[in-house]
């Protein structure tokens, strides 16, 4: 069984559109997170959210949006992709709520975007 | 500021060698946690160690160890008898309480050479 799990695996896409990945963890975990991973393998958090807090990353623009359906599910929605969006995008949970910090992460198989 | 600081970008050895990877992290947190992930060709990211700052104890799991030292704050990873499945690029992360940041070091790339 997978663990975490993301879709799609690739995404190829214009500047200019919206798109989103989907995430979803069957771990039973209480907190999910977005990481960026540029192309010189740089893991950057961009946002980590659990059913009480949602904690984002200063540097990450706002046309990037979590949006959580229910505990097992963090989607990542883009607006208005840009050239320096290209990266590989991966999922990841823990255990803990706000203590969550003090636990490994999980992390799905990433989703590498390209905007063209 | 927290700060994960990997020096070596890239090694290389022979297979059957031992290879030393290093992390020095910066915190000012008294809790704190560290953290060692793989992530091969493949790009999945996997977890292997996780050790938290009150805790100075070594481990070993088989041809893995983890070497943390408080005092000169550095949290090192050691393969002993390196094999080729170990090429990889392992990450080294520090967490914290406060304010739910995780923060990875840029990684260090290994290729085990047959």
């Amino acid at each position: 069984d997978t663990a975490v799990s993301q879709t799609p695996k690739y995404l190829v896409t214009q500047m200019g559109n919206d798109k989103s990945i989907k995430c979803e963890q069957n771990l039973g975990h209480d907190t999910m997170y977005w990481y960026k991973q540029d192309s010189k393998k740089f893991l950057k958090i961009m946002f980590s959210y659990n059913n009480k807090e949602l904690i984002i990353n200063e540097t990450v623009p706002n046309r990037f949006s979590p949006k959580s359906p229910d505990k097992a599910h963090l989607n990542l929605h883009i607006n208005s992709l840009e050239l320096g969006d290209s990266a590989v995008y991966f999922c990841a949970s823990s255990r803990g709520s706000l203590d969550s910090s003090s636990y490994e992460q999980y992390f799905g198989p990433g989703t590498r975007l390209t905007v063209t | 500021a927290q700060k994960v600081t990997q020096a070596q970008t890239e090694i290389s050895v022979v297979e059957k060698e031992d290879v030393t990877l290093d992390c020095v992290y910066e915190t000012r947190d008294t809790t704190y946690y560290l953290f060692w992930y793989k992530q091969p060709p493949s790009g999945e990211l996997v977890f292997l160690i996780r050790r938290n700052s009150f805790d100075e104890q070594n481990e070993i799991s088989g041809r893995y160890s983890w070497n943390f030292q408080k005092s000169t704050s550095s949290f090192n990873f050691t393969i002993t008898a390196s094999q080729v499945v170990d090429s990889a690029v392992y990450f080294c992360a520090l967490s914290s309480n406060t304010g739910n940041q995780f923060y990875f070091g840029t990684g260090t790339s290994l290729t085990v050479i047959p």
